[in-house]
């Protein structure tokens, strides 16, 4: 069975950083690429990352660009989200997905809170 | 980016009913690989997105054959032949051919 189990979620001061991790199960997670998905309270999903199965190339939107960083070490079958600089604005659920690169993103992890705020 | 615009943005249906959801993209969704990269996903209460559908009109594995999906292009249409209580839920649309990916601004669906 394919689990995303999430952690590193919380408070944090605006300015601040956080890393959130994604450790995967039940497939072999260095042959998918991985992705990032975030909500905002009550609001609609916004890409944020993609990493390929190496981790040697990375995706941004440009609204994350320079702030936020994906990555995965697949010894650890673990993916994180390295955010610094945080806003308010970044306040939101955070999903990992899988992509199953013939399906698109096929599973997610159950989400974790992350609210910026002083 | 590519902006994906989702009409209704909400929908109450007497279970049983069909429902219909258009998606529309600001640009052709067509990759240079012949594909078409349009997903649906259904966000039920308090839970992650789900995939329903992916390439336009495939239904992922364990998705009711309730559910299908059409279009090309910039259109497309998500349906639900006959509404029932466990589809209750925000459905997205989401382009994966034009970094970055987006999604539409969700559909609601509620039962009557």
């Amino acid at each position: 069975e394919v689990q995303l189990v999430q952690s590193g979620g919380g408070l944090v001061q605006p300015g601040g950083s956080l890393r959130l991790s994604c450790v995967a199960s039940g497939f072999t997670f260095s042959s998918y690429w991985m992705h990032w998905v975030r909500q905002a309270p009550g609001k609609g999903l916004v890409w944020v990352a993609r990493v390929n199965t190496d981790g040697s190339g990375t995706n941004y939107p440009d609204s994350v660009k320079g702030r936020i960083t994906i990555s995965r070490d697949n010894a650890k079958n673990t993916l994180y989200l390295q955010m610094n600089s945080l806003r308010a604005e970044d306040t939101a659920v955070y999903y990992c997905a899988r992509d199953s690169g013939s399906y698109g993103i096929d599973y997610w992890g159950q989400g974790t809170l992350v609210s910026v705020s002083s | 980016d590519i902006v994906m615009t989702q009409t209704p943005l909400s929908l109450s249906v007497t279970p049983g009913q069909p429902a219909s959801i258009s998606c529309k993209s600001s640009r052709s969704l067509l990759h240079s690989d012949g594909k078409t990269y349009l997903d649906w996903f259904l966000q039920k209460p308090g839970q992650s997105p789900q995939l329903l559908i992916y390439e336009v009109s495939r239904r992922f594995s364990g998705v009711p054959d309730r559910f299908s999906a059409s279009g090309s292009g910039t259109d497309f249409t998500l349906k639900i032949s006959r509404v029932e209580a466990e589809d209750v839920g925000v459905y997205y649309c989401m382009q994966g051919v034009h970094l970055p990916w987006t999604f539409g601004q969700g559909t609601k669906v509620e039962i009557k």
